[in-house]
Formats: C-alpha cells, structure tokens, sequence
C-alpha cells in the first residue's frame, strides 16, 4: 500500500520561504509513470495544484505560483518536497502531497496544516 | 488555466434520494475528468476516472457521464457515508478543480 506523509514547520513568517517534505513509502518516487505532486486547500475553500515532478525528474508548476514554486527531490530517502517562496497569508492552507497517473490522483497523503502569520 | 465550474454549489437531500452534480469545463477537455469526494478534516478520495470508469473498491451507486465540456456524477441512492464534499478536477491541461459541492443532509 503506497503511504505518503507531509513533514515540515506548521509556522511560517511573511515572506519567508514555506518548505514541505513528502516521504513516500510502498513505491518508489523515481520508478514507473507516476507523477508526485504538491495541493493545497485553504480553510473551507477549495483544492489547487502547486505542481508536481515524474518520475525521471522533470517538473511542472502551476503558471499562476510558477515564479514561486519548485519542487525537488531526494531519490535516496524516496521524498519529494515543495518550496514556495515569498508567502503572504493567502498561503495559509492545509498542504497535501499527492501520487498522480494519467492526471488522476490515487493516493493522497493525510495533509499539513502551514499558517503564514508574524 | 481550464476553468471548472460545479453546481449546485450546496445540495441537501435525504438517505435514499438521487442526487447529480454538474460540472462544466471552460473548454473542450474530451474525458479527461476526475470526481473526488472530500469528507471534513480528510485528503479527497478518487471516486471516478475519465469521466465514467469506477476507481476500484467504490460503491456501484457512483456514476460519472459525460464529455468535451459537460459532465455529471450521480449517486443513485444516497447513503449516510455520502454525505461529503465533492470535487471535479480536469488534467486536460495542468490540473484544475471545481470549487466543490457539498451536499449535506437535509
């Protein structure tokens, strides 16, 4: 059963940079035709796609938080993580990683809650 | 950015009722759609794939129609369990979501 687990500060300060680690566990992040990719949900809203990163290493990002987003990996400890930089309260949102084939999503991890507040 | 717009934004219906939710793509996205059912404090859940095709271990009272721009998911007898959020989500382009639809119980 593939698991995923987000890890990261649950506090970040306007305008730093919001760094998230997924950890991957039952498949491996550099094999087969998968995507991992980053979503978020601000409180009682709904749900966007940051971006994601296949399997051979390749990225794709959201073209409205392009200049803010990337995301990079660690084959050796099978994580993947997202790093948005430049967060203002709008960013506040329980952030959820994710496995993706043929653009559909099949696994989800259980999500992390970051508020950006002084 | 392929917009997705669901409707009815909230529905309130009864154990056993058979419900359908919209959901339209700003532009012709063939079947290249998703609808996940979302329950408070937890991740989305893959209901259905390209547009009609039942993610394995879901409820046979789950269906999912149509293409290009126009689609529906309908349940066909409303369980207790049901009573959720649920999404569309389009990866014709890059991936975009409705705004969800909640139903609750009426």
């Amino acid at each position: 059963q593939v698991q995923l687990q987000e890890s990261g500060p649950g506090l970040v300060k306007p305008s730093q940079t919001l760094t998230l680690t997924c950890t991957v566990s039952g498949d491996s992040i550099s094999s087969g035709s998968y995507y991992w990719g980053w979503i978020r949900q601000p409180a009682g809203k709904g749900l966007e796609s940051l971006g994601r990163i296949y399997t051979s290493g390749s990225t794709t990002y959201n073209p409205s938080l392009k200049s803010r987003v990337t995301i990079s990996r660690d084959t050796s400890k099978n994580q993947f993580s997202l790093e948005l930089s430049s967060v203002t309260a709008a960013d506040t949102a329980v952030y959820y990683c994710a496995r993706e084939i043929h653009g559909r999503i099949d696994f989800w991890g259980q999500g992390t809650l970051v508020t950006v507040s002084s | 950015d392929i917009q997705m717009t669901q409707s009815p934004s909230s529905l309130s219906a009864s154990v056993g009722d058979r419900v359908t939710i919209t959901c339209r793509a700003s532009e012709n996205i063939n079947t290249y759609l998703n609808w996940y059912q979302q329950k408070p404090g937890k991740a989305p859940m893959l209901l259905i794939y390209g547009a009609s095709t039942l993610q394995s271990g879901v409820p046979s009272r789950f269906r999912g129609s149509g293409s290009g721009t126009d689609f529906t998911l309908t349940i066909s007898s409303l369980q207790p369990e049901d009573f959720a959020t649920y999404y569309c989500q389009q990866n014709y382009g890059s991936l975009t979501f409705g705004q969800g639809t909640n139903l609750d119980i009426k």
